[in-house]
Parts: structure tokens; sequence; C-alpha cells
């Protein structure tokens, strides 16, 4: 399994950027997807989901409104695309997929794997 | 929105200690939590699902525990690539929640 994720970068408040996360070694359209970031020096904050067919997205109420997650099966890729963009959207961004288990006879959602990171920089 | 609450927020320990770590929801989320680890320049990795089950690959030194609200992730014999911070996360319900994380360093 591997998640390469790309298009972070430098933009100016207010600005737009989109991320890309590119999957391999593994069933991508099987599999529900998620965003997490964290701020620099801070911990982990789930930002988005998606499920397998793209109709179900579910967001933070942080970025309600600016961010939207979408996937293209066809091209095991998914993307964040981020609008408005704060000073505290700044964080390193991971595409993460999200594992369905059941357990004793629960269904249990983990994040099994992740990519390794790309840095946003949101500053004038 | 669901709460986690971890503690402590540090900790120091040697190798070979035994290491516990508390983490508690601010309602019940039944055995909807998962443990991560995450290592300075890297991803995080998932070390424990549901609670209790220990995710293939990983050391069983590692266990979880709990339910409910509270939950501890213990660590029988620390090793020096265990020197990192801990994050648990609840799956009860959206937003998905993570805790502040615990930072084990050396003593």
């Amino acid at each position: 399994v591997q998640l390469v994720e790309s298009g972070g970068g430098l933009v100016q408040p207010g600005g737009s950027l989109r991320l890309s996360c590119a999957a391999s070694g593994f069933t991508f359209s099987r599999h529900w997807m998620s965003w997490v970031r964290q701020a620099p020096g801070k911990g982990l904050e789930w930002v988005a989901n998606i499920n397998q067919d793209g109709s179900e997205k579910y967001y933070v109420d942080s970025v309600k409104g600016r961010f939207t997650i979408s996937r293209d099966n066809a091209k095991n890729s998914l993307y964040l695309q981020m609008n408005s963009l704060r000073a505290e959207d700044t964080a390193v961004y991971y595409c993460a997929r999200v594992a369905i288990t059941m357990v004793r006879g629960v269904i249990i959602t983990s994040l099994d794997y992740w990519g390794q990171g790309n840095l946003v920089t949101v500053s004038s | 929105d669901i709460q986690m609450t971890q503690s402590p927020s540090s900790l120091s320990a040697s190798v070979g200690d035994r290491v516990t770590i508390t983490c508690r929801a601010s309602q019940s989320i039944s055995s909807y939590l998962n443990w991560y680890q995450e290592k300075p320049g890297t991803a995080p990795k998932l070390l424990i699902y549901a609670a209790s089950s220990l995710q293939s690959g990983v050391p069983s030194r590692f266990s979880g525990s709990g339910s409910g609200t509270d939950f501890t992730l213990a660590i029988s014999s620390l090793q020096p690539e265990d020197f990192a911070t801990y994050y648990c996360q609840q799956s009860y319900s959206t937003p998905l929640t993570f805790g502040g994380g615990t930072k084990v360093e050396i003593k």
C-alpha cells in the first residue's frame, strides 16, 4: 500500500490550493478515504472523509464550505480542493486509507495507511 | 463533538520500563477507539484499533484496553524505537477527533 501526496506549497491568505493523493497497492475504489492535518507543533486533526463512490462526504466544521474532498477511482486518486485559505490552515496534510473491520460484531473504522504528508503554508 | 483527553501530555521513561497512557472520551464511545504512533518526520502508524485489537505487524508489547469513556495504551517493555508521540482517536462519530498526544521521551 502506498499513498503519495502532492500539490502543497506556499499560498497567500484567501488563495486556493488543490492537494492530490495517488494510491497504489490496493483496490482504491473499495475504500473510504480521509484527509488529516497537523499544524506545526500541534496534534492531529481530521479534516474530511469520502466514501467509495464519492456520494458521501463529511468535513470538520472549520473547513465546511471552503474545502471539498473528491476522488477519481479510474485514476486511483484522492483530492482536497482548498479555497479561501487562512493562516490557521497551515499544516502538513496527510491522506489516509480507512480500514473497516468487524470486531466482536461491531463495525470499527480506523486509519490504517497514511501518506508521507504534504506541507501547506498560508502566509503573505 | 466528542472531546478526547490524553494524559499525561509527556513522560520520561527508560528502556525496559512499562509505560501506560490514558485517554478519556467526553461521552461513551463503546470500543470505537484507535491508537497511533507518530515519529518526527514520518506519518502516523496505526497500533491498536477497536480499543484492544493489535494491528498486523505491531509488536505484542503494545496493548490496549478499556471501553465506554476510559482507555489505556500500555507498552510492556519500552524499546528504543518506541520513543515517539502517541495519539488516541475516536471513530464513534464524525467529526473524528484525536487526543492531544502523549510524547514519550528518553529518561
